[in-house]
This record gives structure tokens, C-alpha cells and sequence, in this order.
């Protein structure tokens, strides 16, 4: 089955600097990877995604990039604020198997003020 | 729009005892896929349904079962607990369409003692 790996496991920056999180997937058939942020005792939320049609995609601080050939895909959060901090998880499905997404193991992201 | 609710959000069970989580979609949505999050095995995927039918499972024993009902809302059982699992049992809900956005709900918080 798929297998999403996540790096680094923790990142601690100083705020207004940028923020690079990695992960790599195993199974070239998935299609389809969002990035959730996930603060402590809440829920995951996404944040972004991108699908395999698309090589990079931007929405305001934070943009993700995909490299099929390589399989692996990342996520940029520039201009970071102390309210980035949270953990953060990749994760990744092949959209013709229904919805089941594999997540990376998590970057705790600290922003130092 | 109404999101994701699951209940109950805590509860406590003791060893051996069963428990039952319910999931009440987004309005709308037609799947439902239930996660166990814990901080040493992460974001894991236990099943998915679909229009009633169960569409993907994860690798967990048979200790874990679903349901889903005509109204979309969905149930997960876990029978015989185990101390391991405790965990925070996420539910999430699309459209049913692959790739389309995987919105989860708050979770419950099951403690196994």
C-alpha cells in the first residue's frame, strides 16, 4: 500500500521567516494531496491541496509543490506569524479509490515571536 | 453549513467493554471515512463508506467495525477494548467524488483504563 514520509518532525523558526515541510510517497498511482493544520486538541484543517495535473499552487503565505517524477511533494508557508504554529500533516489517495488518505507522520512547526 | 459532528467528544471505557462513535456528515456528503490518531502510530485510516457500503478499510483487526445509514450518518464500533485504544477517533466526510476536500470533525477522545 502507500507510504507517505514526513520531514523534518519538528521545525522551530523565527517569525517572518519561511517554512519548508517535505514528504515523499511511495505508489505513483495517488493523485491527490492535501496538507492539514491541526493545532492542539482541535481538528485537522486543510489548508491546501494539489492534484497531480498540477505542479504548484499558491494561496495567499502558503503553497505547495508536486514533483511526480520524483514522488515527493512540499508545503511553503513564507512570512511565518507565532498563529502558523501547529502540527502539520501530508498525506496522499489515488482518486479512483475512494477516499482514503495516507498522512505523513507530522512536522510540529514552532514560530518563535 | 453545519460541519462534521461526532459524539460523543469523551468518554472513558474500561478493558474488554465495547464502544460505539457516531459520525453525522456535512449536508450533502455521501462519504464517510473514520482515522485513529494517536501519538505514537499518527493519523491512521480505518475504513470508508459510501452510499451504505463499506468502499475502503484499513489494516485494522476485526475489533473495528462501521456502519452507514441512509441518511449518510455512520457509526464505529470497537469491541473487546484494548488499553491501546485509546486514541482520538476522527471522522471525516466528502462529497463522495475522489479528490474533492476531506473536512473531519472534532473527534472523540476514547480513554481505554
Amino acid at each position: 500500500g502507500e507510504n507517505v514520509e514526513q520531514h523534518p518532525s519538528t521545525l522551530s523558526v523565527q517569525e517572518g521567516d519561511s517554512a519548508v515541510i517535505k514528504c515523499t510517497y511511495s505508489d505513483s498511482a495517488s493523485n491527490y494531496f492535501p496538507w492539514y493544520k491541526q493545532e492542539l486538541g482541535k481538528r485537522p484543517q486543510l489548508i491546501i491541496d494539489i492534484r497531480s495535473n498540477v505542479g504548484e499552487k499558491k494561496d495567499q503565505r502558503i503553497a505547495v509543490t508536486l514533483n511526480k517524477t520524483a514522488k515527493h511533494f512540499s508545503l511553503h508557508i513564507t512570512e511565518t506569524q507565532p498563529e502558523d504554529s501547529a502540527v502539520y500533516f501530508c498525506a496522499a489517495s489515488k482518486g479512483n479509490a475512494g477516499n482514503m488518505l495516507t498522512f505523513g507522520g507530522g512536522t510540529r512547526l514552532m514560530v518563535k515571536p | 453549513k453545519a460541519g462534521v459532528t461526532q459524539t460523543p467528544r469523551y468518554l472513558i471505557k474500561t478493558r474488554g467493554q465495547q464502544v460505539t462513535l457516531s459520525c453525522s456528515p456535512i449536508s450533502g456528503h455521501r462519504s464517510v471515512s473514520w482515522y485513529q490518531q494517536t501519538p505514537g502510530q499518527g493519523l491512521q485510516f480505518l475504513f470508508e463508506y459510501f452510499s451504505e457500503t463499506q468502499r475502503n478499510k484499513g489494516n485494522f483487526p476485526g475489533r473495528f467495525s462501521g456502519r452507514q445509514f441512509s441518511n449518510s450518518r455512520s457509526e464505529m464500533n470497537v469491541s473487546t477494548l484494548e488499553l491501546g485504544d485509546s486514541a482520538l477517533y476522527l471522522c471525516a466526510s466528502n462529497s463522495g467524488a475522489a479528490g474533492n476536500t476531506i473536512y473531519f470533525g472534532e473527534g472523540s477522545w476514547l480513554t481505554v483504563v
